[in-house]
């Protein structure tokens, strides 16, 4: 069964803009992972933020958690046309053995 | 320094037959899990090994099993195939400890007809 939900499911924006995707989960969480996937390829770690963390940066993307409402978000800054991906958010509730619930994504498309 | 790799890329199977995917996880990694993506959803998860045994297993039937070797390379099984079976099936590899994020390789595109 899919933990997270993101929204919105498509987003398209054109290149130079910020694109911002959203998270919903169901139960407590150790950490919330956001994952990029092209083009049916492999899954490739974005950034990971522990439950007791707030907000996140890497390089463009920023990320927030809000663990009262169960919720994420995603800000990419700047978009760029290698930016156009599936994007996925992953919670893991337990310990290490554990295995990862993802969402069904967001399909982010960049226009040039 | 290779990273995740999964073979085949591509394989077509009958119903009822049996298919064996491959996994070699990055160098450094002790830790392999396998998901299964259909199309246009996430990743499910399969289940996880460590130190040769399984340590977790998601909403999956016995017909799928998995063994790790010494050199911590995996493999996915999966008995007789139904047509649901089609999917994207990922290898990810990882550190044992519990927030390490997880490796993927590009996948075995499994098309059962």
């Amino acid at each position: 069964s899919q933990q997270g939900e993101e929204d919105p499911q498509a987003l398209s924006i054109q290149e130079g803009e910020n694109a911002t995707m959203n998270c919903s989960y169901k139960t407590s969480i150790n950490n919330l992972q956001w994952y990029r996937q092209n083009s049916g390829r492999g899954l490739v770690h974005l950034i990971l933020i522990r439950s007791n963390e707030r907000e996140k940066h890497s390089g463009r993307l920023r990320v927030t958690l809000d663990t009262s409402k169960k919720s994420s978000s995603l800000l990419i800054t700047a978009s760029r046309a290698a930016d156009t991906a599936s994007y996925f958010c992953a919670t893991l509730s337990g310990g290490g053995a554990d295995g990862l619930t993802f969402g069904k994504g967001t399909h982010l498309i960049i226009q040039p | 320094d290779a990273g995740v790799t999964q073979s085949p890329t591509h394989l077509i199977k009958t119903r009822g037959q049996q298919v064996t995917l491959r996994c070699s996880p990055k160098s450094g990694h002790d830790t392999v899990s396998w998901y299964q993506q259909a199309l246009g959803q996430g990743p499910q998860f399969i289940f996880q090994y460590y130190e040769e045994e399984e340590r977790q297993r998601g909403n999956f039937p016995d017909r799928f099993s998995g063994h790790q070797f010494p050199n911590y390379s995996s493999e996915l099984n999966v008995n007789a195939l139904l047509l649901g079976d089609s999917a994207l099936y990922l290898c990810a590899s990882s550190l044992v400890q519990g927030s390490s994020p997880l490796h993927f390789g590009n996948g075995t595109r499994l098309t059962v007809t």
